[in-house]
């Protein structure tokens, strides 16, 4: 079956550096990317859109300057925290999808800042 | 845009019995319903999903039912196990803003040995 590939699993960084966070779809070709924040005992929410060559559309709220996106190729994509502070800890999972309802999610990344 | 509610929150059964977690969603144009299990730490997996075209879908313990009119979807478990244990989320898409996924806030299910 379809597989996205997340690197990392877990980081922890200083407040101030900034992260990247990259999906790979490894046996398919991403029509779109989604990035995803879940917060402890919390639902999955969306943070952007991203299609191949183009640029991301971010949800309400989200700033684009401080996660940013890239989508180089159909099969990765990568989120950067940048500047990041404690506040932005949490777990960030990407899900790719493949034709109309065809949804992959990758293993998701624990984000510790401190 | 699309806003998907769900209940309950939490859910505890005894093993054997059967477990139901309802979904509302508020576009109409939705037209794709999605279930997903999370384990603590783990990636969401699909379970089962239903299109605006059919009313009901099982799979083996599972199934889950739609009622377009009323805005409705609903998850069923039957014959519950301790490893059915898990964080549940239902979700809606309709297709427009390139299909992505409305996610519902989830349901801790508790199966007791």
């Amino acid at each position: 079956g379809a597989v996205v590939s997340q690197h990392p699993s877990r980081v922890i960084c200083k407040s101030g550096t900034s992260v990247k966070i990259e999906c790979r779809s490894l046996d398919f070709q991403a029509t779109t990317m989604f990035w995803y924040r879940q917060f402890p005992k919390q639902s999955l929410m969306l943070m952007a859109t991203s299609n191949e060559g183009s640029k991301a559309t971010y949800e309400q709220g989200v700033e684009k300057d401080k996660f940013l996106i890239n989508h180089a190729s159909l099969t990765l994509s990568t989120l950067t925290v940048t500047s990041a502070h404690p506040e932005d800890s949490s777990f960030y999972i990407c899900s790719a999808r493949q034709g109309a309802y065809g949804y992959t999610f990758g293993s998701g990344t624990r984000l510790t800042v401190v | 845009g699309e806003n998907v509610e769900q209940h309950p929150s939490t859910l505890s059964v005894q093993e054997g019995d059967s477990a139901v977690i309802k979904c509302t969603y508020s576009d109409s144009a939705s037209n794709y319903f999605p279930w997903y299990k999370q384990e603590l730490g783990k990636r969401p997996q699909l379970i089962i999903d239903i299109r605006s075209n059919v009313g009901e879908k099982k799979d083996q313990r599972i199934a889950v039912t739609l009622n377009k009119t009323a805005k409705h979807f609903s998850l069923h478990i039957t014959e519950t196990q301790p490893e059915d244990s898990a964080v549940y989320f239902c979700a809606a898409s309709s297709g427009g803003s390139n299909y992505k996924l409305t996610f519902g806030k989830g349901t801790l299910l508790t199966v007791n040995p």
